[in-house]
């Protein structure tokens, strides 16, 4: 079975600052998809970025970007030039590939404080 | 705007008393998830309908029902709802499409307490 760790709890960063949340996986598969997901106090989850493993080059969305090391098993998030609106609890997630839906595995989360 | 509804948003029931916890979805997806997200944990798959198809998490206590009328909706029946049952459950939704990795699309999540 596979398994996500974040073994950050809590994390902070001054707006305007960088901040990297970490992530790890396990898995003997080849072919999956990572996910980091943003969780909003009291609002609903939405996709931040994804990566597909079989590709080398790390996704950016914006001001996200993840740091893939497929071989380290590690797949980070940076966010860069933090918003107040970037605080929640963020989700490192999971997913086999060789279908286009399926289940998420989902780390224990960050929760990502933004101070002004 | 397309998207995924959960009904009611807050929902308290009586232990043992069977609860229903709706979601509908505007986005025509085929496959619909229930997740279990307990308090400052990740959320846990239940199950997932593909089109009319169920898929049960092996882990998934019996207490927990599904039903999916229509492609829109689907509900999530606890028949005899414990105290270890009061957690947020969250519907998502993903549409198939070669072999991508598309996103699941959730839903606000109705949070479940059980007195």
């Amino acid at each position: 079975a596979q398994t996500v760790t974040q073994s950050q709890p809590e994390m902070s960063v001054q707006e305007a600052e960088t901040v990297t949340l970490s992530c790890t996986y396990d898995t003997s598969e080849s072919d999956y998809y990572l996910f980091w997901y943003k969780q909003p106090p009291s609002r609903q989850m939405i996709l931040v970025i994804r990566q597909e493993a079989y590709k080398q080059q790390n996704a950016t969305e914006n001001r996200f970007s993840v740091n893939f090391q497929k071989a380290a098993k590690s797949f980070s998030l940076k966010i860069s030039d933090s918003q107040l609106g970037d605080a929640a609890m963020y989700f490192c997630a999971y997913r086999t590939g060789g279908t286009s839906y399926g289940k998420l595995t989902f780390g224990q989360g960050t929760i990502l404080t933004v101070h002004p | 705007d397309a998207m995924v509804i959960q009904n009611p948003r807050y929902q308290v029931t009586q232990f043992g008393k069977p609860v229903t916890l709706s979601c509908s979805q505007t986005l025509n997806h085929n496959v619909m998830y229930w997740y279990q997200q307990k308090s400052s944990q990740a959320p846990k798959l239940l199950f997932h309908y593909y089109d009319k198809d169920f898929n049960n998490e092996a882990d998934t206590p019996d207490n927990f029902q599904s039903r999916r009328p229509n492609t829109s909706f689907c509900f999530l029946d606890i028949r005899s709802p414990g105290l270890g049952d009061a957690a947020m459950y969250l519907c998502a939704t993903s549409r198939v499409e070669g072999r991508g990795g598309n996103e699941q699309f959730f839903g606000p999540g109705t949070r479940l307490t059980v007195l």
